[in-house]
């Protein structure tokens, strides 16, 4: 079965400074995506970042960045120069042949000011 | 564009009734899935409609039903409300059951 773990159930970070969620997951399943979504308090779902497992490249999407380390079946997020309106419950989610998404227990993210 | 709509906004039911939850989904996108998330937690798969035939399915009694129209909107159903049955509904879309998923602002049901 798949499985996605968030270790970390809060962090903070200074604005303007740099933060790394974590995320660990197993599958096994051979091609897969990998998937950071922010849910702040409006409740809605946004996706920040994709990473397809097949492609060694890690994604990047302006100040957002993942380390893909698909051996250690490991999906951080990097987060640089915070800002304010980047404070919200981040989830980690997986998906594959079934086509259901597989999300972690997320990690809320504050930003000090 | 317009993006993945979804109401009502808030609900309030009592135990043993029923509850339908509408969702429409993205311009182009022709697969919805619902998700469930009680307080605190992650979302749970609840299934997925792809072309008004559901695709998959996941750990949810036969209770909790759907539809898929002709337009791609869904509607998910929830039939003897249980206490448990309180949680966020998040509606999300794709252009097709493999592509990223966007999501809804979500229904939050309340059974009293």
């Amino acid at each position: 079965a798949q499985t996605v773990t968030q270790s970390q159930p809060e962090m903070s970070v200074q604005e303007a400074e740099t933060v790394t969620l974590s995320c660990t997951y197993d599958t096994s399943e051979s091609d897969y995506y990998l998937f950071w979504y922010k849910q702040p308090p409006s409740r809605q779902m946004i996706l920040v970042i994709r990473q397809e497992a097949y492609k060694q490249q890690n994604a990047t999407e302006n100040r957002f960045s993942v380390n893909f380390q698909k051996a250690a079946k490991s999906f951080s997020l990097k987060i640089s120069d915070s800002q304010l309106g980047d404070a919200a419950m981040y989830f980690c989610a997986s998906d594959g042949a079934t086509n259901k998404l597989i999300f972690g227990t997320g990690t809320l993210l504050a930003v000090q000011p | 564009e317009t993006g993945v709509t979804q109401s009502p906004t808030h609900l309030i039911k009592t135990r043993g009734q029923q509850v339908t939850l509408r969702c429409s989904s993205q311009s182009g996108h022709n697969t919805v899935s619902w998700y469930q998330q009680a307080l605190g937690q992650g979302p749970q798969f609840i299934f997925q409609y792809y072309r008004e035939e559901e695709n998959g399915r996941g750990n949810f009694p036969p209770r909790f039903s759907g539809l898929q129209f002709p337009n791609y909107s869904s509607e998910l159903n929830v039939n003897a409300l249980e206490l448990d049955d309180s949680a966020l509904y998040l509606c999300a879309s794709s252009q097709k059951p493999t592509d990223t998923q966007y999501f809804g602002p979500g229904t939050r049901l309340t059974v009293l």
